[in-house]
């Protein structure tokens, strides 16, 4: 496997489930980044983890809960979601680079995520 | 508010000729800009950057150009080819308050080459 790789590709859950989202990165970077992009709206950062440590929660409500065991892998935990939380979730890594140098995140495929 | 526009939500270009894609930015704070592609059921992928010590940067067929003064950019493709239909995420980067890079994004515009 090559690349940032995501499971499942489709997820449909009823609003009392509970399910996680899977992200692996296979380049060697020590940053991961859980987005969410729902129709015909920006791509909206949800968390940002650096070195495992959680860096950034861009607000985001306590029924999307990440957890970061390891710099290659990034889960996001859902449970009690709304039927508006349906969008398509991306993960990405990139290299922790100083300022000034190329910067760019690599993404995976996504899962996308219905709620009933 | 949407920090990262773009305007036109889809673009069709005859093959051969120029394909331009606009984005504005209202961050003043922005200080690096990307370009990022995205086919069906792919992830984006990185495209092009530009650092706003610059206004232009080139690479291959691909060329972004940045305006400060205006807080616009726009990506220029020539020959446009089949292939290159897709949509394009314009994306603005700056650091956080936690020191990371964050990048926000613009809606996307969704560009057909027409054979």
């Amino acid at each position: 496997e090559t690349g940032v790789t995501q499971t499942p590709r489709h997820l449909v859950m009823g609003m009392t489930n509970k399910k996680s989202l899977k992200c692996e990165q296979h380049l060697g970077h020590n940053a991961m980044y859980w987005y969410k992009q729902s129709a015909k709206k920006p791509l909206e950062l949800m968390f940002v983890y650096n070195f495992k440590e959680q860096t950034e929660n861009n607000s985001v409500p306590s029924r999307f809960s990440p957890e970061c065991p390891n710099s290659s892998h990034l889960f996001l935990h859902l449970h009690t979601l709304q039927p508006e939380d349906s969008a398509l979730y991306l993960c990405a890594s990139s290299q922790d680079l100083p300022r000034g140098r190329e910067y760019e995140q690599y993404f995976g495929p996504g899962t996308r995520l219905t709620v009933t | 508010d949407q920090q990262v526009k773009q305007n036109s939500p889809s673009l069709s270009v005859q093959e051969g000729r120029i394909s331009i894609l606009n984005c504005d930015y209202t961050n003043s704070m922005f200080d690096y800009f990307l370009w990022y592609k995205k086919y069906p059921a792919e992830g984006p992928t990185f495209l092009i950057s530009i650092s706003s010590i610059k206004d232009k940067n080139e690479d291959g067929r691909f060329t972004v150009f940045l305006n400060k003064s205006a807080k616009h950019l726009s990506l220029h493709i020539v020959p446009s080819q089949p292939g290159d239909s897709a949509v394009y995420f314009c994306a603005a980067s700056a650091i956080s308050n936690f020191g990371n890079e964050k990048l926000t994004f613009g809606t996307g515009t969704r560009l057909t080459i027409i054979p």
